[in-house]
Order: structure tokens, then C-alpha cells, then sequence
């Protein structure tokens, strides 16, 4: 069974640019959650998408914003880069969100803004 | 709010020693605790996780226990092997469902 994935695994953008980064689930998966790692602040959670409905959001400005696909796959968009946005971005999908099944996490997208 | 706090930060033990994380959380109605493992330049992976209903559970090396009153668990690893070197995040469910992640803790194995 695959794992999550997440394309692309680095990217270099310039301030003022927007980003889309992408994530396809686990197969069977329904719920998909991003969250934003930084060096000592752990990860922080963006937002989760269930059935192509935005279910939760964290406490980030309106420049981050997602969607979810019929088919369960999820895009992340952060517009207006800026320096502080640099971070891992990690993907995870799971059966329900309901963490009666496990979170399972992509390799993550390292976006790097100069 | 959502706040998960973990300590130490960094943690060094020696080869075959036991290694303990704590982490605290404010929501007395979380009742889903799981850890995760990240291993360098690697994705987080569930280790082991603990519901509300029970105190303690083990998995070979590693144990959770939790103290819903003190709203405090506990990571117990033993016998620690150099491949346990890696960072430590633990997380807590809060009431809108969201899974609030502490900021980790490195934990160093040394030969």
C-alpha cells in the first residue's frame, strides 16, 4: 500500500510569489491535514480537509489556504511568500480524521524562500 | 488554548539506559495522546499512542502512561539502542478535533 505523497519534496521561491504545494493520501483515505515544521516551534497545524470540505483550521494568516479533489487528493497554497513562510510542510492523511485510525505523515515539501 | 509543552528538550542517555519525555497539556477534555518519532531528514511515524479510558501501555521498549488529573504522559523508552535517537513529538486532541503537537524533544542514544 503506498504512503502519503508529497510533490515536490523542495522548493526555492522569492518573496511576493505564491507556492501550490501537492498531497495524494493513503488510498481509502478520506482525511487529509497539513502541518507547517519549523526548527523548534514542532508542528504547527494548518488546516484539515474531509470529503473536499475544510473541517479545521489553524491559526494562520489567509495567504494559507487548501482544497481537497474528489479523489481525496489535497493542494496547500500560500500566496504572497515571505521570508518566515520557509518551513517543512508536511501532508497526512487519515481514514476519517477521528484518530480512531492513526495519522500517517508524507516525507514532507521543504520550501525555501530567499 | 491548544498548548502542548515537552520536556527536556534535549534528552542524552547512554546505550542501554532509560530515556523519559513528559508532556503536559491544558484541555482536561483531551482524551486521544499519541507520540511520534522522526528520525532524521525523515517523516514523523506514530510509535505508540494512549486513549483517555486507560493509564498505561506498553509496546516492547517503549510505554505511555497518562495522568488525567495532573494532565500530564509520559514517553518510557528502556533499554535505549542507538536507532532510538531521533526526536520525540507528543500531541494531544483537543475538543474541536484538532491534534495540537508539542515542539519535540531530541532524544541523543550514545554508544
Amino acid at each position: 500500500k503506498a504512503g502519503v505523497t508529497q510533490t515536490p519534496r523542495y522548493l526555492i521561491k522569492t518573496r511576493g510569489q505564491q507556492v501550490t504545494l501537492s498531497c495524494s493520501p493513503i488510498s481509502g483515505h478520506r482525511s487529509v491535514s497539513w502541518y507547517q515544521q519549523t526548527p523548534g516551534q514542532g508542528l504547527q497545524f494548518l488546516f484539515e480537509y474531509f470529503s473536499e470540505t475544510q473541517r479545521n483550521k489553524g491559526n494562520f494568516p489567509g495567504r494559507f489556504s487548501g482544497r481537497q479533489f474528489s479523489n481525496s487528493r489535497s493542494e496547500m497554497n500560500v500566496s504572497t511568500l515571505e521570508l518566515g513562510d520557509s518551513a517543512l510542510y508536511l501532508c497526512a492523511s487519515s481514514r476519517d480524521g477521528s484518530y480512531n485510525s492513526p495519522l500517517h505523515f508524507g516525507n514532507g515539501t521543504r520550501l525555501t524562500v530567499t | 488554548g491548544e498548548n502542548v509543552e515537552q520536556h527536556p528538550s534535549t534528552l542524552s542517555v547512554q546505550e542501554g539506559d532509560s530515556a523519559v519525555i513528559k508532556c503536559t497539556y491544558s484541555d482536561s477534555a483531551s482524551n486521544y495522546f499519541p507520540w511520534y518519532k522522526q528520525e532524521l531528514g525523515k517523516r514523523p511515524q506514530l510509535i505508540i499512542d494512549i486513549r483517555s479510558n486507560v493509564g498505561e501501555k506498553k509496546d516492547q521498549r517503549i510505554a505511555v502512561t497518562l495522568n488525567k488529573t495532573a494532565k500530564h504522559f509520559s514517553l518510557h523508552i528502556t533499554e535505549t539502542q542507538p536507532e532510538d535517537s531521533a526526536v520525540y513529538f507528543c500531541a494531544a486532541i483537543y475538543g474541536n478535533n484538532r491534534l495540537a503537537f508539542g515542539k519535540g524533544n531530541q532524544v541523543v542514544v550514545i554508544p
